[in-house]
């Protein structure tokens, strides 16, 4: 399984873009990166997923570079209510989902 | 709502009782998952079921007993708990095998060993 680093936590301010970035130096050509937010005392929701390039939803914009040894998360102009864990992680279609420590982005007004 | 329910929410239990955390899925999906989360601490891989086959126990103590009757119910069997036990439980299901990995969590049970 491909181990992955992230920050611990980030502080911002709302209105600001956000990019959390994360290393999967081992990744394998059948994983995908997968990003997760988790509200206290809640269970982790699917933000988006990616296997090279950009991606982007509703809710945020994925990079991953060529190499693919790393990806940012990208939050544009965040609120309060982004105040969460987020955590970064990458396995393939049988794998099983291992969280690591997540980033605690924390928003300010 | 995520299509993944969790019950009950809440759970006080002393630590010779028997207890046991239901969850149901209405997503079609083939793979249940249990984490253990404690108090700021990263979710803990417990257990996977995939095809309502046990692949994965996380090196788990006995006193927790998983048991998935079906593709849509996974059950946590708990008996003679620690109060270390105590954590927020959550249950998730994904489709395994398919393109869309996107996993689904149920809010938690949130249980208290006394």
């Amino acid at each position: 399984l491909a181990k992955t680093t992230q920050p611990i936590s980030m502080d911002s301010y709302e209105g600001q873009e956000v990019n959390i970035t994360c290393s999967h130096n081992n990744i394998a050509t059948n994983d995908y990166i997968t990003w997760y937010q988790q509200f206290p005392s809640q269970g982790p929701r699917f933000i988006i997923q990616g296997y090279k390039t950009k991606v982007t939803n509703e809710v945020a914009s994925l990079f991953i570079p060529a190499d693919r040894k790393s990806s940012t998360l990208s939050l544009p102009r965040v609120s309060l209510s982004d105040t969460a864990v987020y955590y970064c992680l990458v396995y393939n279609q049988g794998g099983k989902l291992i969280f690591g420590q997540g980033t605690e982005l924390s928003v300010k007004p | 709502e995520t299509g993944v329910t969790q019950t009950p929410r809440h759970l006080v239990m002393g630590m010779t009782n028997k207890k046991s955390l239901k969850c149901e899925q209405h997503l079609g999906h083939n793979a249940m998952y249990w984490y253990k989360q404690s108090a700021k601490k990263p979710l803990e891989l417990m257990f996977v079921y995939n095809f309502k086959e046990q692949t994965e126990n996380n090196s788990v103590p006995s006193r927790f007993s998983p048991e998935c009757p079906n593709s849509s119910h996974l059950f946590l069997h708990l008996h003679t708990l620690q109060p270390e036990d105590s954590a927020l439980y959550l249950c998730a299901s994904s489709q395994m095998g398919g393109v869309n990995t996107e996993a689904f969590f149920g809010q938690g049970t949130r249980l208290t060993v006394v």
